[in-house]
């Protein structure tokens, strides 16, 4: 079945430091793929979306590649901030858009 | 308002005893979603109403009913708490199934089974 991979549970991070958090993902043939973040006390937010090979998606300085060839769908920032601070889960919208599939998640930790 | 609401917060239940979670949006969307969330595990998607239909996952569809009164409403039920089912659930909604459609989602209820 379709599922999301990301590698890493916790990064921690200074400000101003470049972010990378790794999503791979399986599934049979094209999968929208989606960023969502989850603040402490709150539901999940949506941050941005690709829908085919080499889209990039961003927002608030985040960004994404969609990557068929090596299924991959990294989020990356160039200069974190301490309000970043968040859980952050790579998803993958099924075949029929029915249905998201969510990464285990990376919680970011930023230290002033 | 694109918020979705769910009540309580916080449920504590005991084993063998009926669980009753409730969420509701006032986004006229055609979609709701519960999922199941456990410490150091993706969000698992329990089922989801199209309208006034319901799909329930495979490795989930036992444990878990649900019903949808109108739009509005959606809620989870377990008919007997175990200890396993201890986890934040989270209910969203969405408008329609094309890719365009994002997910929101509640702030979620966090069940404690004793």
């Amino acid at each position: 079945g379709d599922s999301v991979t990301q590698t890493e549970g916790q990064v921690a991070l200074s400000e101003e430091d470049f972010l990378t958090i790794h999503c791979n993902y399986s599934a049979s043939g094209y999968p929208a793929l989606f960023w969502y973040v989850q603040y402490p006390g709150e539901g999940p937010q949506f941050l941005f979306r690709a829908s085919r090979d080499k889209e990039k998606g961003s927002s608030r300085g985040f960004e994404a590649t969609y990557d068929k060839g090596t299924t991959s769908f990294h989020l990356r920032k160039a200069s974190v901030q301490e309000s970043d601070s968040a859980v952050y889960y790579c998803a993958l919208g099924d075949s029929n858009y029915n249905v998201l599939y969510f990464g285990s998640g990376t919680k970011l930790t930023v230290e002033p | 308002d694109t918020t979705v609401k769910q009540n309580p917060r916080y449920k504590l239940a005991r084993v063998g005893k009926p669980v009753n979670l409730i969420c509701s949006q006032t986004m006229n969307h055609d979609t709701m979603y519960w999922y199941q969330k456990k410490p150091n595990q993706a969000p698992k998607l329990l089922l989801f109403y199209y309208d006034k239909i319901l799909n329930r996952e495979a490795d989930t569809f036992e444990k878990f009913q649900s019903s949808r009164p109108n739009n509005s409403f959606c809620s989870l039920y377990i008919g007997s708490a175990g200890l396993e089912y201890s986890a934040m659930y989270l209910c969203a909604s969405r408008l329609g199934f094309t890719s365009a459609e994002t997910l929101y989602f509640g702030s979620g209820t966090r069940l404690t089974v004793l």
